[in-house]
This record gives structure tokens, sequence and C-alpha cells, in this order.
């Protein structure tokens, strides 16, 4: 079964700071799909980062990268130079990676405060 | 160009009742998927359909049922209403298939049990 575990409740931290959102998971797939999406109070879950397990390369988007480290199950995000627009619920998210199926398995997520 | 559209966005019932709700998938999009989202158990997979059939189908009783229509759009279901099913419930599209493209979401509609 998968699971993914995101320790984090939630996190606060003041504009401008840098912060890492953990994210923890299992599975018995030998491939497979890593997700971050972002859910604003508005309720909709944006999503943010695929990953295929196969590419351990890090990622960099703006302020945001990403950290996939296969050998402890990690799949890190952070933010630099947060800003109060990153307020939100972030989710991990992982998925197989077999023709016909889309489940996404979630973490609990993290909620994230930028105090101004 | 359009994103996934679910309505209504709120919709509140009594328990016993039976509730329909709707989603229209990105334009293109053959995969919908549905979650239900609780404080106390997080997003949960309900179930996914591509070109009408379901393909997947989470751990729920039998009460929360969907269909798909030749269009992509989808329908959810859930009949006999408990205080439990208060929710926000989730919709997702995808191109589904051999796409390998991630799933994009609706602002979710949000069920409450009185």
């Amino acid at each position: 079964a998968q699971k993914v575990t995101q320790a984090q409740t939630e996190i606060s931290v003041v504009e401008k700071e840098d912060v890492t959102l953990d994210c923890v998971y299992e599975t018995r797939d030998t491939t497979y799909y890593l997700f971050w999406y972002k859910q604003p109070p508005s309720g909709e879950l944006v999503f943010l980062i695929r990953r295929n397990s196969f590419d351990e390369q890090n990622e960099i988007s703006g302020r945001y990268s990403w950290n996939f480290q296969k050998s402890t199950s990690s799949f890190n995000f952070t933010i630099t130079a947060s800003q109060v627009v990153d307020s939100a619920v972030y989710f991990c998210a992982l998925s197989e990676v077999n023709f016909g199926n889309e489940k996404l398995t979630f973490g609990t997520g993290t909620r994230l405060t930028i105090i101004p | 160009k359009a994103g996934v559209t679910q309505t209504p966005r709120y919709l509140i019932k009594t328990r016993g009742q039976q509730v329909t709700l709707s989603c229209s998938p990105i334009s293109g999009h053959r995969s919908v998927s549905w979650y239900q989202q609780t404080p106390g158990q997080g997003l949960q997979f309900l179930f996914e359909y591509f070109s009408e059939t379901q393909r997947n189908k989470g751990n729920f009783p039998g009460r929360f049922s969907g269909r798909q229509f030749s269009n992509s759009r989808s329908e959810m279901n859930v009949s006999t209403l408990e205080l439990g099913d208060s929710a926000l419930y989730l919709c997702a599209s995808s191109l589904g298939g051999n796409s390998n493209q991630p799933q994009h979401f609706g602002d979710g509609t949000r069920l409450s049990i009185l």
C-alpha cells in the first residue's frame, strides 16, 4: 500500500524567510510519480510539480525548489524568500505509473502561514 | 482554457436525502477523478472514470456512486446522506490514457449535512 507522511502539521514563518516542507513516502512500486499541490483558502488544489521516480534531479522554479531523494524516500519542497501569498495548505501526493491508474494518495497536508 | 468546473459550490442537505454533484473537466480531458476532503480523514480517493467507465474505486460504501457521460462530464451521487458525509468534494481531470499528464482540480463542492 502507498502512504505519504507530512509530519509538519503547521508552520509559521516571517515573510522573506525560507521554509522547507517535508514529505516522506512509502510504496512497493519501483516506478511512481510524486506531486506537490497547493490549496489556498478558496479550496482549489493547485498543481505545483510532478516528479517521476526515475528522475532524481532537483528542480527549481522561481522561488520554489524540490529535493527528491529516493534513498530516503523523501520529496521536500522549499520556498525561498517567502511571501504572504504563499500562505496555504500544501499537499504531497503519490501515484502509480500505470496505464489506467490516476489515483493520488495524499499526505495530510502542511498549513503554511507567512507572517507579514 | 477553462479549468475544471464543479457545481454547485455549496450545498446543504439533511440526513437521509440524496445529492448529485457535477464536474465538467478541462476540454480534451477524458479522465475524471473524485476526492473527498474532511478535517479528520484528509483527502481520500473516491473513484475515477475514463471514457464513461469506472477504472478505479476507493474504499467508500456503495452509497457513493458516479458516472461519466460521453462528453467526459461526470456526476457523483451520494444516497441516504449521513452527517459524516459533510465534506469538500473535489473533482480532478486529466488527459488520461497513457498521457502521463497530471490531474487538475476544480474548486470543489462543499456539502453540509444537517
